[in-house]
């Protein structure tokens, strides 16, 4: 069982233009949502994370679209640039116990390619 | 300051034996994380760590696959009699407890032939 679902796979961007990267999830306790980035060779770094209280959340030219009521949020990357290429994934946990939000569940991930 | 490195970056094995992948944490952190990232998909989550509390095994895929974490710091992941199936780039990561970001390493790419 899938619960956070990706999409689209793939990506392929003009330099200037706007990436956007949709995610849905099915686990209503989920309430941590972070996008990670990875380049190649490399571990995934956090990008940006939102939770439910807001609907919006941006930082420089990323931003976070987040509906509640469809389970679903995107990530939103504004004056793409050929250095933001590389492969964006969403996820989702919940509090445990002990409030820790920790086990995070990814979802498949976007290569995006933004061409000059 | 240092990220978290992991050892060996590459390792190539045969089906059947038993590997060891090293995991260094940055310094001070307490949470450790262990993920499997399989060619075309997402982050399987695997075991965590934090500080002396039992670890939660709960994606660790069958009982070839486990892990210890030596003082609270360095972590292995050991997979014995390995398969095919097992090829995939293991990811660790780590925080301060109770943090939300978590910082991967650079992964240890494992082939089985």
């Amino acid at each position: 069982q899938q619960q956070v679902k990706q999409s689209p796979q793939s990506l392929i961007v003009q330099k200037g233009g706007i990436s956007i990267i949709n995610c849905a999830y099915e686990n209503t306790a989920f309430d941590y949502f972070p996008w990670y980035q990875q380049f190649p060779g490399k571990g995934p770094a956090l990008l940006i994370a939102i939770r439910p209280d807001v609907s919006e959340k941006k930082e420089g030219r990323f931003t976070i679209s987040f509906n509640k009521s469809a389970k679903q949020f995107s990530l939103h990357i504004m004056d793409s640039q050929p250095g933001d290429s590389a492969t964006y994934f969403c996820a989702a946990s919940m509090r445990n116990s002990g409030g820790s939000n920790y086990k995070l569940t990814f979802g498949k991930g976007t290569l995006l390619t933004v061409n000059p | 300051g240092a990220g978290v490195s992991q050892s060996p970056s590459n390792k190539v094995t045969e089906k059947g034996k038993d590997v060891e992948l090293r995991c260094d944490p940055i310094s001070g952190h307490t949470a450790l994380y262990w993920y499997r990232q399989s060619l075309g998909q997402g982050l399987e989550f695997l075991i965590y760590f934090q500080g002396n509390s039992a670890p939660d095994k709960s994606g660790l895929p069958s009982d070839r696959f486990s892990a210890e974490r030596t003082g609270g710091s360095v972590s292995t992941l050991t997979i014995q009699r390995t398969q095919q199936e097992d090829s995939a780039v293991y990811l660790c990561a780590s925080n301060p407890g109770g943090g939300e970001t978590q910082y991967f390493g650079p992964g240890t790419r494992l082939l089985v032939l």
